[in-house]
Formats: C-alpha cells, sequence, structure tokens
C-alpha cells in the first residue's frame, strides 16, 4: 500500500460527458502527478501540482483540467469524453523535497480505471 | 529531450533462472534513472533508482542495475526467477519538468 488512494476505481461513462478523478496523496507530500496508461500510448505525463501551485504540464488535451486543493488532494477533471479518452489514470505523489531534483520518490496509487462507451 | 526504449515488449523465463530486462536511455544531461514494476491491476511500486551515487544499484525483490554511460543502458537484472516475479516492468528517466517519462513496459512471464 503506498499510501496514494485514488477513487473511483473504475468508472464507465459515455461520449461528451464529464468526469472527475480524486486522488489523494501520502500524508506530508506537497507534489501530486497524474499519468495515462493506455495500450497505445503507453504510460504518459499529465500534469504535476506543488502545493496547491500547477508546476509542470505534459501531454495533456485541452478539454482535461486538474486542480490541488488546500488539504493536498487533487481532482483530474475530464471533459467531453472520447472513446479514446478510455485508460487507466494514475496519481503519484511526492514530498519533493528537492523541488525539482530528482531524490524523491513517486509513489503511485491504484489508478481509476476509464470506460468511454 | 530524454527518453527510454525497452527492448522486447514481452520476456519468459523459467523459474530460477536469470532475469534480464533491458532498457536504454536517451538524455543530454546526467540521468536520473528508474525501474518500476506493475502488477495486474495494481499500481506502480519503485524497484530501485539511478541518482549518480553508485553505477550499481541494488533494490527492493533481489532486483539490480547497471548504469552504463558508455552504452547508454541501465538493464534490471534479477539472478533467479521466482513466479512472484510475473509482472510488467517500466524503465524510466526523469523528464526535464521533474516529471517520469516511461518506456513502453516489458511483461514477465515466469514459467514453473
Amino acid at each position: 500500500d503506498s499510501g496514494v488512494t485514488q477513487t473511483p476505481k473504475h468508472l464507465i461513462t459515455a461520449t461528451g460527458q464529464r468526469v472527475t478523478l480524486r486522488c489523494s496523496p501520502r500524508s506530508g507530500d506537497l507534489s501530486v502527478y497524474w499519468y495515462q496508461q493506455s495500450l497505445d500510448q503507453g504510460l504518459q505525463f499529465l500534469i504535476q501540482y506543488y502545493n496547491g501551485e500547477e508546476r509542470a504540464k505534459g501531454n495533456i488535451l485541452e478539454r482535461f483540467s486538474a486542480q490541488q486543493f488546500p488539504d493536498l488532494h487533487s481532482e483530474l477533471n475530464l471533459s467531453s469524453l472520447e472513446l479514446g479518452d478510455s485508460a487507466l489514470y494514475f496519481c503519484a505523489s511526492s514530498d519533493d523535497l528537492s523541488q525539482g531534483g530528482f531524490d524523491n520518490e513517486q509513489f503511485f496509487g491504484p489508478g481509476t480505471r476509464l470506460t468511454v462507451l | 529531450a530524454q527518453s527510454v526504449t525497452q527492448l522486447g515488449s514481452h520476456v519468459s523465463v523459467s523459474e530460477g533462472a536469470l532475469v534480464l530486462l533491458r532498457c536504454n536511455y536517451s538524455s543530454s544531461v546526467p540521468p536520473y534513472l528508474f525501474w518500476y514494476v506493475q502488477y495486474p491491476n495494481q499500481g506502480l511500486q519503485l524497484l530501485l533508482k539511478y541518482t549518480s551515487a553508485a553505477t550499481l544499484v541494488k533494490g527492493i525483490k533481489g532486483f539490480e542495475a547497471e548504469f552504463k554511460k558508455s552504452e547508454t543502458s541501465f538493464h534490471l537484472t534479477k539472478p533467479s526467477a521466482h513466479m512472484s516475479d510475473a509482472a510488467e516492468y517500466f524503465c524510466a528517466v526523469e523528464g526535464s519538468q521533474g516529471n517520469l517519462i516511461f518506456g513502453k513496459g516489458t511483461k514477465l512471464s515466469v514459467k514453473p
């Protein structure tokens, strides 16, 4: 158990809909990362938040957005869903004490499996 | 730009045999490199990481990896495979934004 929790575990929805995925980082971790894992694209970094502020952006679509709240939990919002958005979405957290230097391990949650029908 | 290439999407070994999973990286700066394992229906777990302290890195579950700059490689090995090692393994390099850039993954099967 990594200490990172994600809800829901599974989500089935229809094209055009909007969903929200939730992540609670490990206690004390200030950084939250979102990754998408799909069969064709593999594991791809979407976005990172550090202590409530967006720090880095990866291959995140404009239809997707995220935020990190004062209690440090994060939400990933996916809108105007398409079939191709079906994937496993992971959240990871780290304490990020070095603030960019990479000696801080990322701990992954169990993921949310999104199916768009 | 940083990237990693994992050679072999599927590797099959017999129980007790050597496990060798290959990873080559591309980076314009000294890289930070990682190996993660993913068991079915679970998240990723860090096996080991290279952060320039030592070229031979020992990780959890009996795995180790050797950083070879001349070969731009960071192959993962384990002397003796167990059935419980069956999983998917991902090599990753730190990106310029502090994120992880993953390879496509290698599925390891262990035959009894």
